[in-house]
C-alpha cells in the first residue's frame, strides 16, 4: 500500500516570498491533516479535511495560510507571504476516518521550509 | 486550550539502562497514541491505547494508559542504540470529531 505522498521535500525561499506544499494521502482515506513541526517541538495542527470539507482549522494563520482539498483526494498548502518563524517541517497525514477512535494518522515525509 | 505535556524532555542514558517518557494532558483523552520520530524523519506511529488502565507490549517497550484517561507512559527495558529518536505522545481528543493533539516529546540519547 503506497503511503502518503508529500512534495517538495526542500524548499528554501525569502521572506515574502510563496511557497506551496502538494499531498496526496492513502487511498480511500477520507480525513487529510496539515501539521506544522518546528525544530525541536511537537507537530501542531494547522487543518483537518474531511474529504473537501474542512473540519478544524482553528489554528491556521489565515492572514497567511491556505489550504484545499478541491475534489477530496489531493491538497494543497499555501503560505503568503512567507516569514522566517514560517520555517519548520509541514507534515501531511490521513486517516480512514475521524469519528470515533481508533483510526491511525499515518504520515508523509514532510516538506521541509527554510525561509531566509 | 489543550495541551499534552511530555517529561522529560531529553534523556542520554547508555545502552542497556532503562529509559520511561510521561505524558500528561489537560483534558480527559479518547484515546492516547505513540510515535517516534527519527532524527531528520516523519513521526512514525507505534501504537494506540484506547481503555482506562491499559497496558500494551511491544517487544522491550511498555505503554500504559491512566485510569483518568489523562496520563501515559512509555518504558523502554535495556535500550539499544536504535531506540535513538524522540518519542511523542499524542491525545485524541473528542470535540466533536477527532482532534490529535501531540506531546511536547521526549529525545532520547543511547550512548554505546
Amino acid at each position: 500500500e503506497a503511503g502518503v505522498a508529500q512534495s517538495p521535500r526542500y524548499k528554501i525561499i525569502e521572506k515574502r516570498q510563496s511557497v506551496a506544499f502538494w499531498c496526496n494521502p492513502i487511498s480511500g482515506h477520507a480525513t487529510l491533516y496539515w501539521y506544522q513541526q518546528i525544530l525541536g517541538q511537537g507537530p501542531k495542527l494547522l487543518i483537518q479535511f474531511q474529504n473537501n470539507g474542512v473540519v478544524d482549522d482553528s489554528q491556521l494563520p489565515k492572514d497567511r495560510f491556505s489550504a484545499e482539498r478541491l475534489k477530496g483526494v489531493d491538497s494543497t498548502l499555501k503560505i503568503q507571504p512567507a516569514k522566517l518563524e514560517d520555517s519548520a517541517v509541514y507534515l501531511c497525514a490521513s486517516s480512514s476516518s475521524f469519528r470515533g477512535s481508533g483510526n491511525t494518522i499515518y504520515f508523509g515525509e514532510g516538506s521541509w521550509l527554510t525561509v531566509v | 486550550g489543550q495541551q499534552v505535556m511530555q517529561i522529560p524532555q531529553y534523556q542520554h542514558v547508555q545502552e542497556g539502562e532503562d529509559f520511561t517518557t510521561y505524558c500528561n494532558s489537560s483534558t480527559t483523552l479518547s484515546n492516547i497514541q505513540w510515535y517516534k520520530q527519527r532524527p531528520g524523519g516523519h513521526p512514525v506511529f507505534l501504537i494506540q491505547l484506547v481503555k482506562s488502565g491499559e497496558v500494551k507490549k511491544q517487544k522491550r517497550l511498555t505503554f500504559q494508559f491512566g485510569e483518568a484517561k489523562k496520563n501515559s507512559s512509555l518504558h523502554i527495558t535495556a535500550t539499544q542504540t536504535t531506540d535513538v529518536g524522540t518519542y511523542f505522545c499524542a491525545g485524541l481528543m473528542n470535540t466533536g470529531f477527532q482532534k490529535l493533539v501531540f506531546g511536547t516529546g521526549t529525545r532520547l540519547l543511547v550512548s554505546p
